[in-house]
């Protein structure tokens, strides 16, 4: 069946630093890709998304491509801050009735000063 | 704020009891989504119901179903609850019915079953 993969945290990083969270994705057909966040304490949100192959998605400061070759939606930063601490979900969905979204199991981001 | 409504905020109740949680969609979202979040299972998608319809189904228990009222509100009912439903479960809704719409999350309901 579709389903994502997501790197395991948790990931632990200085202010500042890059980020990269890797996320694949197994499918039948081409899926829309996500990426969500959730802060401690409140419910999910939409950091980006890409609908297909080559797509970036992008938000603050917040990147990641749709790599159809690779079934891969990596997400990107290139300078955490502190207030990015929380936990990510990579996403995948299809256009069609009948479906949801499928989430990784999520990784879990802490920055220090 | 993401203007979807989740009530109670926390719930505390005993196996073999029955409870319900509340949904209230964004303003004009016709979609909603009920996603179970757990430590063992992650974030589980349970039924998703659209202009009063089902649409959709997950890994939704036969102990569990929903509905959607003709306001748009939702509601989740859980029965002969086990230890192993205690878990933090999330309403979501969108404008459409595919599952591509941005989905708008609830802050969510945690129950505990003691």
């Amino acid at each position: 069946g579709d389903s994502v993969t997501q790197m395991e945290g948790p990931v632990t990083l200085s202010e500042e630093a890059f980020l990269t969270i890797n996320c694949t994705y197994t499918a039948t057909g081409y899926p829309s890709l996500f990426w969500y966040v959730q802060y401690p304490g409140e419910g999910l949100q939409l950091l980006l998304k890409a609908t297909k192959a080559d797509d970036k998605g992008s938000n603050k400061g917040f990147e990641a491509t749709y790599r159809k070759e690779t079934t891969s939606f990596h997400l990107e930063k290139g300078s955490v801050q502190v207030s990015d601490s929380a936990v990510y979900f990579c996403a995948l969905s299809f256009n069609q009735a009948g479906t949801a979204l499928i989430f990784g199991k999520g990784t879990t981001l802490s920055v220090s000063s | 704020d993401s203007g979807v409504t989740q009530t109670p905020k926390h719930l505390i109740t005993a196996t073999g009891q029955r409870v319900t949680l509340r949904c209230s969609p964004r303003s004009g979202d016709l979609s909603v989504y009920w996603y179970q979040q757990s430590l063992d299972q992650g974030l589980q998608f349970l039924i998703q119901y659209y202009n009063g319809e089902e649409r959709a189904k997950g890994n939704i228990l036969e102990r569990f179903s929903a509905q959607q009222f003709p306001d748009l509100h939702s509601e989740l009912n859980l029965s002969s609850l086990e230890l192993g439903d205690s878990a933090l479960y999330f309403c979501a809704s969108s404008v459409a019915i595919g599952a591509t719409d941005t989905q708008y999350f609830g802050p969510g309901t945690r129950l505990t079953v003691l």
